[in-house]
């Protein structure tokens, strides 16, 4: 199984800040990488998926970017509705696994 | 428009059964994969059953294995989890994705208490 190590946590940060988080998989899962955002009480949201493009409707100050099996989602001028938990998940083989979740906070 | 619909949550006595269920229209249901994760209150996304587009292929996290099964019915695009044997530590929303290579579709999410 692959097993995905995503880093912080946790993290405070101010309106305006750029913010990276990052995720490492365990072996290659080439470009089959998804982030989450989710907001307490809602469902996950598709921010990136293929590692690096933009779901429809999201914002572009969100961006993905790939280097050997690390990954990281760069929110390049955080919002006051970027305040969320961002998840990470490989979708390269069965089953599917997740980052334990980046906490942003004020 | 592409939409993933879960329902059959509800409240069971531990040791109960309950059977969720999830539609995919807008979309090629019959080509993707299928997966049920699940998100106790505030935890993190775990997943919990894996079928292939045909469903010859499945997989189970080792939490549920033997008390839940997974099935799919393409001509109607649905997916199914039966879930016997029911624990406390099942509470959680349970929800449904679609994915094809780098697509992939969420669904809203059908919530599972099980308490006495």
């Amino acid at each position: 199984d692959i097993h995905m190590t995503q880093s912080p946590s946790s993290l405070s940060a101010s309106v305006g800040d750029r913010v990276s988080i990052s995720c490492r998989a365990s072996q290659n899962i080439y470009d089959y990488l998804n982030w989450f955002q989710q907001r307490p009480g809602r469902a996950p949201r598709l921010l990136i998926y293929g590692g690096v493009t933009l779901q429809s409707g999201v914002p572009s100050r969100f961006t993905g970017s790939r280097s050997g099996t690390y990954f990281t989602l760069t929110i390049s001028s955080l919002q006051f509705e970027d305040f969320a938990t961002y998840y990470c998940q490989q979708t390269s083989s069965p089953p599917l696994s997740f980052g334990g979740g980046t906490r942003v906070d004020i | 428009e592409v939409q993933v619909v879960e329902s059959g949550g509800d409240l069971v006595q531990p040791g109960g059964s309950l059977r969720l269920s999830c539609a995919g229209s807008g979309y090629t249901f019959s080509s993707f994969e299928m997966n049920w994760v699940r998100q106790a209150a505030g935890k993190g996304l775990e997943f919990v059953s894996y079928i292939s587009s045909s469903g010859d292929t499945i997989y189970y996290a080792d939490s549920v294995k033997g008390r839940f099964t997974v099935s799919r019915d393409n001509a109607n695009k649905l997916l199914f989890l039966q879930m016997n044997s029911l624990r406390v530590e099942d509470t959680a929303t349970y929800y449904c994705t679609s994915i094809r290579g780098v697509t992939t579709y969420w669904g809203q999410g059908t919530p599972v208490a099980v308490s006495s």
